[in-house]
């Protein structure tokens, strides 16, 4: 069955050091990967998306995610993180025949130490 | 930019009462599904539609749960009898193509108290 894995629940860095969050998601084909990341009682912002190309994806908010297909992953990274950046990241990948529903991991939950 | 728009943004309703939760999708979408996310937890497929049918939906999605879409603009999510366990956030989705990207609304904060 197609599931998404994201190992680390909690995660806390220092405000300015680098920070990565991995995502590994298990499906047959190469599915459509996302990086949503939701504040307490928010919606889902999307951060980035791959479908297809450039294995190095940049997002918003100075975000990247590299896909790597030998590892069935997609990790989220950034080189310098700010206080703001304290919230929940969610990995979603979309598959891509027979069915078109997203499938979420469980969440990383970034802390931010000043 | 077009977004998918949700009402209302907070419901509260007693055990055993019917909730109507509404989405408006992207005007020229024609795929559209709900998804849930329960307080902590991550967020849950229910339900996928076109044209006027389910295409799919998740075990979660029983007999209590019912999608419409009324007009051309609105698409809804039906609980009949909810309980305690439906409180969730409840997501709508839109996608131009059935494999294009899903369009996520704000979501509808269920309380059943």
């Amino acid at each position: 069955a197609q599931s998404v894995t994201q190992p680390d629940i909690h995660i806390t860095v220092s405000e300015g050091a680098s920070l990565e969050l991995r995502c590994n998601y298990s499906y047959g084909a190469t599915p459509y990967l996302f990086w949503y990341v939701q504040s307490p009682g928010q919606g889902l912002q999307l951060l980035l998306k791959y479908f297809s190309g450039d294995t190095l994806v940049q997002g918003i908010k100075g975000f990247e995610a590299e896909f790597k297909r030998s590892q069935s992953s997609f990790n989220l990274r950034k080189p310098s993180v700010h206080w703001s950046d304290a919230a929940e990241y969610f990995c979603a990948v979309g598959l891509t025949s027979g069915t078109y529903k997203y499938i979420f991991g469980t969440g990383t939950r970034l802390k931010v130490l000043a | 930019e077009p977004e998918v728009t949700q009402t209302p943004s907070h419901q509260v309703t007693q055990m055993g009462q019917e909730v109507i939760l509404r989405c408006v999708p992207i005007s020229n979408h024609l795929y559209f599904y709900w998804y849930r996310q329960i307080l902590g937890q991550k967020v849950e497929f229910l339900v996928s539609f076109y044209n006027n049918e389910i295409s799919e939906k998740s075990e979660i999605f029983d007999d209590q749960f019912s999608v419409e879409r009324p007009d051309g603009s609105n698409f809804t999510l039906k609980i009949r009898s909810t309980k305690l366990e439906d409180s969730a956030m409840y997501f709508c989705a839109s996608s131009i193509a059935v494999s294009g990207e899903q369009y996520f609304g704000p979501g509808t904060r269920l309380t059943v108290t």
